[in-house]
């Protein structure tokens, strides 16, 4: 049985360049959650799928994130035209309904 | 208002001692959970304990529990026996009625002492 998984672990990028990221959840799972963390704080709910729709998309996420779970699988979370701001740890979880949720070993972003 | 305080930023522990993090919420919702997990510096976050609002025992897995107190809307995670390998931030969170999204604190480092 694996865990989540993500990809890449670490990311660097140049501000104004576009990033990509990919989640693999426990496979079992309906639901898969996005978080991003700064450092010292806890994380903060970016959005959340069950299954491929997409429910709910937090303020926090401006028009330059979007994140897809096409196929109710795996998912991806794309920013565009990164910001030093955006250099965070961004996680994903997954659950079975509303149970605990499962956390991937996150990838960290840092934008130059 | 916050929903999640955790009042405790760091804190030190002798091997083998028993410890409390604190955790205080704020609801107004009947039905909650709360939620405890512990993020190494590795930076996985690992799910350690959950407990219902309607549970009427506290909670416990192993050497976590979950001092549950309601009416002070308290959620204390005590680790007894404390070991080197359990010093890392420590995230207590709440989610509230059919929400999904998970409410944190800021967090507690715990370091534990050879």
């Amino acid at each position: 049985d694996t865990g989540v998984s993500q990809d890449p672990r670490h990311k660097i990028t140049k501000r104004g360049q576009n990033v990509t990221f990919r989640c693999d959840p426990i496979s079992e799972h309906n639901r898969l959650y996005w978080y991003r963390q700064t450092l010292g704080q806890g994380p903060e709910f970016l959005t959340y799928f069950q299954n491929e729709a997409q429910l709910e998309k937090s303020r926090l996420l401006s028009d330059r994130f979007s994140a897809e779970r096409p196929k109710g699988s795996f998912s991806t979370l794309e920013i565009q035209r990164t910001e030093q701001g955006d250099s965070a740890m961004y996680l994903c979880a997954s659950s079975l309904y509303n149970l605990e949720q499962f956390f991937g070993p996150g990838t960290r972003l840092t934008v130059l | 208002a916050q929903k999640i305080t955790q009042t405790q930023p760091g804190m030190f522990v002798q091997e083998k001692e028993a410890v409390t993090l604190d955790c205080t919420y704020d609801t107004s919702d009947p039905s909650y959970g709360l939620f405890w997990y512990k993020q190494p510096s590795s930076g996985e976050m690992i799910f350690l304990i959950y407990q219902g609002s309607y549970d009427q025992q506290n909670a416990t897995e192993g050497r976590y529990s979950l001092n549950f107190q309601k009416a002070r809307k308290s959620a204390n995670l005590v680790i007894s026996a404390s070991q080197l390998g359990d010093s890392a931030m420590y995230f207590c969170a709440m989610r509230e009625g059919s929400n999904y999204q998970l409410i944190w604190g800021a967090g507690t480092k715990l370091i534990i002492k050879p």
